[in-house]
């Protein structure tokens, strides 16, 4: 079975600063990685994922995340955050091939002061 | 596409009563997913249908719990009797296929007093 570890439950930052919301995962199979952000009280959002060719994917925001394999870690950065990025971000894998569910890890809450 | 719509969004009972979640999938999506989110144990898979038809329902803390979608465009996640336990966000998502990752909607924040 799959599993995702995010390694930080928390991350404040200051505006305009580099953030990097790091997760890890691990699987027996080939896997598709999602980013997920959730607003306060909203549902979850899709931010990217990861299905296969280049490991930099680009999404919403100006978010992006980069897939290796080796290292099977699927980290997400954003080179200048927002006061509006504040919410909780999801990290998921998906096993190739096998059940369409997704195995979501925590959570990050990403806290961005002015 | 209004998106996946659920009701209520808020749902406040006393233990031992029955409580009904309901969701409304995209049209075209045929996945359907029930999670149930809280703090201590964070995203959690209960049930996934495809095409109407239940998949993997391990999730599913127990009997008191079931869920049931009796055509494409609805579902009901049903827990009775309702406890203090139970308490917390319960989302449902659709999706038209793995790759595409999943819609969610807003929530059902259920509160069993």
């Amino acid at each position: 079975a799959q599993s995702v570890t995010q390694l930080d439950s928390q991350v404040p930052v200051f505006e305009e600063a580099p953030v990097e919301l790091r997760c890890n995962y691990s699987s027996s199979v080939s896997v598709y990685l999602f980013w997920y952000v959730q607003y306060p009280n909203q549902g979850l959002q899709l931010l990217l994922k990861y299905l296969s060719g280049s490991t930099l994917v680009k999404g919403i925001n100006g978010f992006e995340a980069e897939f290796n394999k080796s290292q099977t870690s699927f980290h997400l950065r954003k080179p200048s955050v927002h006061i509006s990025d504040t919410a909780e971000y999801f990290c998921a894998v998906e096993n190739q091939g096998g059940s369409e569910k997704l195995v979501f890890g925590k959570g990050t809450k990403l806290t961005v002061n002015p | 596409d209004a998106g996946v719509i659920q009701s209520p969004r808020h749902e406040v009972t006393e233990m031992g009563q029955e409580v009904t979640l309901r969701c409304k999938p995209i049209s075209g999506h045929d996945y359907l997913f029930w999670y149930r989110q809280t703090m201590m144990r964070g995203l959690e898979l209960l049930i996934y249908f495809n095409n109407n038809v239940p998949i993997d329902d391990s999730g599913m803390p127990e009997d008191r719990f079931s869920a049931k979608m009796p055509n494409a465009s609805f579902s009901t996640l049903k827990i009775q009797p309702s406890e203090p336990r139970d308490s917390a966000v319960y989302f449902c998502a659709s999706t038209d296929g793995p790759f595409n990752g999943y819609t969610f909607g807003s929530g059902t924040r259920l509160t069993v007093v």
